[in-house]
């Protein structure tokens, strides 16, 4: 069984710029989560999906992001326009019973 | 709302001694615990995790962990660590609501 898989692994860009993330959770895992860890701090939560609804996007910074899980399967994370403050590795995980979640590699975003 | 504590950033030690990485968590709710580790350039890897039940609980690798609930802790342990070991360890405490709050890391450096 496949993992949960992310691209790209690695993305830099300039500030104002866009960039796209994309998650490929576990298949047959209902519930994508985004989390992110900037430079040496705690990994945070950004976004829960459950199928194609947002289920908690409580912990999204700002409204220059944008989530989204087009028929329940895969998800892209959007920042738009990126700043410096942005760059960090964004996780994504998978999980189907809600209890464990199952991470990604993460994508390495550098903002310069 | 819950929290976590990595006590510890870094935790030096020499291959086959004994390891014990603490973690203290704060919540109002009975919480679910884990911890998972990332090996250099790769992802999150779940190593254990306590739901409910014995508080002792074995992972992969030869790690285990110990729930005290009068304390708020659950401090990772290893007997005797190797040099592939080196890694960062990541305590990780999420609620009913299933959103992971994590701790700042803890980087194992296993010398020979």
């Amino acid at each position: 069984e496949a993992g949960v898989t992310q691209f790209p692994s690695h993305s830099v860009i300039e500030k104002g710029q866009t960039v796209t993330l994309r998650c490929d959770p576990i298949s047959g895992h209902d519930n994508l989560y985004w989390y992110r860890r900037v430079m040496g701090k705690e990994i945070k939560f950004l976004l829960h999906f459950v199928k194609e609804s947002k289920q908690d996007e409580s912990g999204m910074p700002n409204n220059r992001f944008l989530a989204e899980r087009t028929g329940g399967t895969y998800s892209t994370l959007k920042v738009q326009p990126a700043e410096l403050e942005d760059s960090g590795v964004y996780f994504c995980a998978s999980s189907n019973d809600r209890v464990t979640q199952y991470f990604g590699p993460g994508t390495r975003l550098l903002v310069l | 709302a819950q929290s976590v504590t990595q006590l510890d950033s870094q935790v030096p030690v020499f291959e086959e001694a004994p390891v014990e990485l603490r973690c203290n968590y704060s919540s109002s709710v009975s919480v679910y615990l884990f911890w998972y580790v990332q090996y250099p350039n790769q992802g999150l890897q779940l190593l254990l995790k306590y739901l409910s039940g014995s508080t002792l609980v074995k992972g992969i690798n030869g790690f285990e962990a110990e729930f005290n609930k009068s304390q708020t802790s659950f401090h990772l342990r290893k007997p005797s660590v190797h040099i592939s070991d080196t890694a960062e360890y990541f305590c990780a405490v999420s609620d009913y609501f299933n959103k992971f709050y994590f701790g700042s890391g803890t980087k194992l450096n296993v010398k020979p």
